[in-house]
């Protein structure tokens, strides 16, 4: 079956510009996570939410990202005003539910900013 | 506050040899464990997970992983390694203090399988 998608898989945006990246879920699946994701690190987590509630949004590192499920199945992550620190891999992951469920990661998007 | 360490930044193993990625963890309670491998430009894939039960965890491709609670640690272990095991290997905690159970990832261990 799909899996999870991510477009672009690629974006190069100029300092100062907003980005948009969209994480499609799997079909059904109720929690949508987001993750960033340094070069050579581990992802760290953004943002969660349930359904179209974002209940958990402690991992953004600063009011120019935001966030938005609307429908409770895509979900689209947007950066405002990029910074070079910024660059990065963005990981979606989805799952059926919380508890024990594992998660089910996209291919992420990689940022580069200029 | 949760966490796991994963020791190693790299280990190099001979193919057909048995390889061990090494993750220790410090958690408030029971842990939830995983294993996840990451091919270059491509996503996480879930490889096993230890919620209850067996300290053995049997998973994808071979891969299993012991619990051991005494010594905090979730080793991944595989007995016999393919040059296609190569990859990064990243082990992670469940977060149950926050609410959807975010996972925490070690810094990866990048394993490197040689012919």
């Amino acid at each position: 079956g799909a899996g999870v998608s991510q477009s672009p898989r690629y974006k190069v945006a100029k300092r100062g510009q907003d980005v948009a990246l969209r994480c499609d879920p799997i079909s059904g699946h109720v929690s949508l996570f987001w993750y960033q994701q340094a070069l050579g690190q581990g992802p760290e987590f953004l943002t969660y939410f349930q359904n179209e509630a974002q209940l958990d949004k402690s991992g953004l590192p600063s009011d120019r990202f935001f966030a938005e499920r609307p429908e409770g199945s895509v979900s689209t992550l947007k950066i405002q005003r990029t910074q070079q620190e910024d660059s990065a891999v963005y990981l979606c992951a989805s799952s059926p539910s919380g508890g024990a469920a594992e998660q089910f990661f996209g291919p992420g998007t990689r940022l580069t900013v200029l | 506050a949760q966490s796991v360490a994963q020791p190693e930044d790299q280990v190099n193993v001979a193919e057909g040899n048995p390889l061990t990625v090494k993750c220790t963890y410090s958690v408030s309670g029971n842990p939830y464990l995983f294993w996840y491998v990451q091919y270059p430009n491509r996503g996480l894939q879930f490889l096993l997970k230890y919620i209850t039960g067996d300290n053995l965890v049997k998973g994808s491709y071979g891969f299993e992983a012991e619990f051991n609670k005494s010594q905090t640690s979730f080793h991944l272990k595989k007995p016999s390694a393919l040059v296609s095991d190569s990859a990064l290997y990243f082990c992670a905690v469940r977060d149950f203090y926050n609410q959807g159970g975010k996972l925490i990832f070690g810094q990866g261990t990048e394993l490197s399988v040689k012919p």
